[in-house]
């Protein structure tokens, strides 16, 4: 089936510092993908739908400048969060959609679980 | 009312017993639907796609009742690895492939 990789898979960073995290496609080329968060015991929250070549769509209440999102290929999407807070700590993670006869179907990266101190 | 609602569980079963999840959802013109599950601090995996003639696969069932904007998934025989959390989860518009997800049921099987 397709692959989708994160990285990095954690990251403690400091207050007021950026964290880039990258997601990748392996096996197949996705137009489109998506950036969730998730907070514990909570479900899946949209944040931006990345579309490669043009910017990204973020969700309602979702800042876009501090969520950089750049979809530069077929099979990179990167999401920048900038001058991190403690309130940003949380398991951040990206889908890929194949589309053809998979459209709808999204292939999840592994996350990235983020701590700001 | 949220997009899509599920049961809110937590369901605690023993190993064997069978267990249903239930889950609707508010637009009449959502496209597809599928059930992923997630596992603790994982990300979700499609379990299963679900599709208006309702589809097995194994000790999995899921059925689509569109009239009532419905979508069920049963487990039969539960294993302790069943032990989850399952997420409904409806594509509105297909082609953008843009997802909205229910809160998730958490599912235990005891021994």
């Amino acid at each position: 089936g397709a692959v989708v990789s994160q990285h990095p898979s954690w990251v403690i960073c400091k207050s007021g510092t950026s964290v880039k995290i990258e997601c990748r496609s392996l096996d197949f080329q996705a137009t489109t993908m998506f950036w969730y968060r998730q907070f514990p015991k909570q479900s899946l929250m949209l944040m931006a739908t990345s579309n490669e070549g043009s910017k990204a769509t973020y969700e309602q209440g979702v800042e876009k400048d501090k969520f950089l999102i750049n979809h530069a290929s077929l099979t990179l999407s990167t999401l920048t969060v900038t001058s991190a807070h403690p309130e940003d700590s949380s398991f951040y993670i990206c889908s890929a959609t194949p589309g053809g006869r998979e459209i709808g179907r999204q292939y999840f990266g592994p996350g990235t679980r983020l701590t700001v101190t | 009312r949220k997009e899509v609602e599920q049961d809110p569980g937590p369901f605690n079963v023993p190993e064997g017993a069978t267990v249903a999840f239930n889950c609707t959802y508010s637009n009449s013109a959502s496209q597809s639907f599928f059930w992923y599950r997630q596992d603790c601090r994982k990300e979700p995996k499609l379990l299963m796609s679900v599709y208006s003639s309702g589809n097995e696969d194994g000790r999995f069932t899921a059925q689509l009742n569109r009239a009532s904007q419905y979508i069920s998934l049963l487990i039969r025989d539960s294993k302790l690895s069943d032990s989850a959390t399952y997420l409904c989860v409806v594509n509105i518009d297909t082609n953008a492939g843009k997802s909205t997800f229910g809160d998730g049921t958490t599912l235990t099987v005891k021994p």
